[in-house]
């Protein structure tokens, strides 16, 4: 069965960076585009990017764009998001996402997700 | 940027009741849209794609209709398993855009 493990979360100060690491197992990563979102405690979720299934598009919201880069590696079947810049607001639980769609040159549903990996920005 | 508005925010109703919720679209979505169920402590799960179309080993209890702006998602009837905060998200534009939630409550 699908199943996609988050790492890499942790305490980093404001200005710092992080990079969050989800190992996927159980289907054909290089054929699926992917995604992260995060939740910020007790709050509603924000889809952050997107990557195409062979990495050549990726898209990013507002917030973070020129801050974090999402990347994968198809030979380790590993998604990335290396977040630079760091603000108290990006404290939040991010998830990896699979897009549902095979193939998916847009991003579209999300599902299966993993369980997530906190990460919280202070001083 | 799409903005997605879901209602009613919480709701309580009893085992065995109907539950609905709506989801409006600020623009023209088409059939882009999604709906979640998220438990405590838990990841969200994908349980409508397409608006109306059931992800597989999802319960027939759930459904969605609409297109356009105009979206429901129905419990025929809820079951203390449902106890959840469910997400709709439309996938008709960039920035990907989910509602604000709604946590439905076992009365």
């Amino acid at each position: 069965q699908v199943q996609l493990v988050e790492s890499g979360g942790g305490v980093v100060q404001p200005g710092g960076s992080l990079r969050l690491s989800c190992a996927a197992s159980g289907f054909t990563f290089s054929s699926y585009g992917m995604h992260w979102v995060r939740q910020a405690p007790g709050k509603g979720l924000e889809w952050v990017a997107f990557i195409r299934y062979d990495g050549s598009n990726k898209y990013y919201a507002d917030s973070v764009k020129g801050r974090f880069t999402i990347s994968r590696d198809n030979s380790k079947n590993t998604l990335y998001l290396q977040m630079n810049s760091l603000r108290a607001e990006d404290t939040a639980v991010y998830y990896c996402a699979k897009d549902h769609q095979h193939s998916s040159s847009w991003p579209q549903s999300l599902g299966p997700w993993g369980q997530g990996t906190l990460v919280t920005v202070s001083s | 940027d799409i903005q997605m508005t879901q209602s009613p925010s919480s709701l309580s109703a009893s085992v065995g009741d109907r539950v609905t919720i709506t989801c409006q679209a600020s623009q023209d979505i088409s059939n882009y849209l999604n709906w979640y169920q998220q438990k405590p402590g838990k990841a969200p799960k994908l349980l409508i794609y397409d608006a109306s179309n059931l992800e597989t080993g999802v319960p027939s209890r759930f459904s969605g209709s609409g297109s356009g702006t105009d979206f429901t998602f129905t419990i025929s009837s809820l079951q203390p398993e449902d106890i959840a905060t469910y997400y709709c998200q439309q996938y008709d534009n960039l920035p990907l855009a989910f509602g604000q939630g709604t946590k439905v409550e076992i009365k």
